[in-house]
């Protein structure tokens, strides 16, 4: 079956550094994204990762190894608006979008 | 950035009613569309995948007969919950991709919170 991994929930300190990490076993891989979701709120677009590497985008970052089936969302300089959950999906080879379960991240003051 | 727009926001009915959900593309065709549902606490759980001109496609466990999907035009897809009953008081959500955007990105629209009584 298709699999996605991510810790439920991780909390962190206003102004640290958090690294959400995201494993996934799908039938095929065109693709992985990160997006951001307040409570209540539909998810917004973070990135979108198809080839190995680091991506950055200002505070927020994303990995890539497809060899290892691994991916993660790195946040720096965190603020308390940071507080959200952030979804990973992965698109399989038929371009269905396989989303993780979400991990709520805590900021603390 | 591309923007969907989802008309209600909110939405509260009686057990039994039907109520419709819109969901509208405003600066982009979208020939797919997608519709999911997530309830409090848990991830967003697709639904069916709308696409325009022809039959919704639906995940496995959601009834066709049930939730109705319309997607009549490049820039609208409808949602209709039939019936509706106080357990499928959820969040819906509908996203498109924009054919032009190169990442394949999904925008998503609002959200409508629908509470059956």
């Amino acid at each position: 079956g298709q699999n996605i991994d991510q810790p439920t929930e991780m909390t962190a300190t206003e102004g640290a550094i958090v690294q959400i990490n995201c494993t996934y076993q799908t039938s095929g891989f065109n693709g992985l994204f990160w997006y951001q979701q307040h409570a209540g709120e539909a998810p917004t677009f973070l990135s979108y990762n198809v080839l190995d590497g680091l991506e950055e985008k200002g505070r927020f970052s994303s990995f890539l190894s497809r060899s290892k089936g691994y991916s993660y969302l790195l946040l720096k300089e965190l603020q308390m608006k940071d507080s959200a959950s952030y979804l990973c999906a992965v698109w399989d080879s038929n371009y269905q979008l396989i989303w993780g379960a979400g991990t709520k991240l805590i900021i603390k003051p | 950035g591309a923007v969907v727009s989802q008309h209600p926001s909110w939405v509260i009915c009686k057990s039994g009613t039907s109520v419709k959900i819109e969901c509208r593309s405003l600066d982009f065709q979208a020939t797919t569309m997608f519709w999911y549902r997530q309830f409090p606490k848990q991830s967003l759980m697709l639904m069916a995948t709308s696409n325009e001109g022809s039959k919704a496609t639906y995940e496995q466990g959601v009834e066709k007969d049930k939730f109705l999907i319309n997607h009549a035009s490049l820039t609208l897809s409808t949602l209709t919950v039939t019936s509706a009953h106080p357990e499928d008081s959820s969040f819906y959500i509908c996203s498109a991709r924009s054919l032009a955007a190169e990442s394949g990105e999904l925008f998503f629209g609002e959200g409508s919170r629908l509470t059956v009584l």
